[in-house]
C-alpha cells in the first residue's frame, strides 16, 4: 500500500535553524496540499500545488516559509529562521480525480 | 469566509450508546463536507463524504446527511465501539480557482469504555 509518506516523522531543532520537510504523495496523484495542526485544533491549510504548479498559498505561510513540487512528483516545506510559535504538526495530503484528500502520518516540529 | 463549527469535547460514552457529533458549517456556494477520524498515532483518515445538499454518507456503521436548510452535517452511530475511541474532524471544501483546500473543525475527542 503505498500511501502519503513524509519524512522525518519528528523534527527538534532550535530557535532560528531552518528546517526542511519532505512529502511523497500518492504517485498517481496531481494535487498535492500542505496543512499545519496545532493541539486541540484542527489542520489549517497552508498552500496547494496542482502538478509542480503552486496555485494557492495561505496567509499564515509567511515569507519564512517556502515548499516547492519540482518535476509534479515529491514536495518540500522549507521553514527558515524557525521560531517557537512554528512548533506544531505539519501534514501533507494528495488527492487525484476524484478529489479525495489523502493525508500522509505528518511531520511534529519542535522548535526549543 | 468558509468555516466549520464542531461540538466540543471530550466526549465519553459507554459501548454501545447512541453517537451524535455536531457539525455546522459557513461557506459561499456549494461545499463538499467531509467527516475525518484520527486513531491514536495514526494520520487521518477520511471516515465518510457528501458532496451535495441532502447526499448522505456512511461507512463503518457511521452517518452523516447534507443538510443545507440548517447548514450542518452531523455524525451519527448507532451503536459504538471501544475501537471508535478518536479524533474526529469535520470539514468542507468549497473549490475556489481549483484550490479544494479543505476547513476544518476543531475536532471532537471521542473515548468509548468497554
Amino acid at each position: 500500500d503505498t500511501g502519503v509518506s513524509q519524512d522525518p516523522r519528528h523534527k527538534i531543532t532550535k530557535r532560528g535553524q531552518n528546517v526542511t520537510f519532505r512529502c511523497d504523495p500518492i504517485s498517481e496523484h496531481n494535487r498535492l496540499y500542505w496543512y499545519r495542526q496545532t493541539l486541540g485544533q484542527g489542520p489549517e491549510f497552508l498552500t496547494y500545488f496542482q502538478n509542480e504548479a503552486q496555485l494557492e498559498k495561505s496567509r499564515l505561510l509567511s515569507d519564512r516559509f517556502s515548499a516547492e513540487r519540482p518535476k509534479g512528483s515529491f514536495s518540500t516545506l522549507e521553514i527558515q529562521r524557525t521560531e517557537q510559535g512554528d512548533s506544531a504538526m505539519y501534514l501533507c495530503a494528495s488527492s487525484g480525480t476524484r478529489h479525495e484528500q489523502f493525508f500522509g502520518p505528518g511531520t511534529r516540529l519542535t522548535v526549543l | 469566509g468558509n468555516s466549520v463549527t464542531q461540538m466540543e469535547g471530550p466526549v465519553t460514552l459507554s459501548e454501545e450508546a447512541f453517537l451524535t457529533i455536531n457539525c455546522t458549517y459557513t461557506a459561499t456556494g456549494y461545499p463538499s463536507l467531509f467527516w475525518y477520524v484520527q486513531y491514536p498515532g495514526e494520520g487521518l483518515q477520511l471516515l465518510l463524504k457528501a458532496m451535495k445538499a441532502d447526499d448522505k454518507g456512511s461507512n463503518k456503521g457511521f452517518e452523516a446527511t447534507y443538510r443545507k436548510e440548517t447548514t450542518s452535517f452531523h455524525l451519527e452511530k448507532g451503536s459504538v465501539q471501544v475501537s471508535d475511541s478518536a479524533v474526529y474532524f469535520c470539514a468542507l471544501s468549497a473549490a475556489q480557482g481549483g484550490s479544494e483546500k479543505l476547513v476544518f473543525g476543531k475536532g471532537t475527542k471521542l473515548t468509548v469504555n468497554p
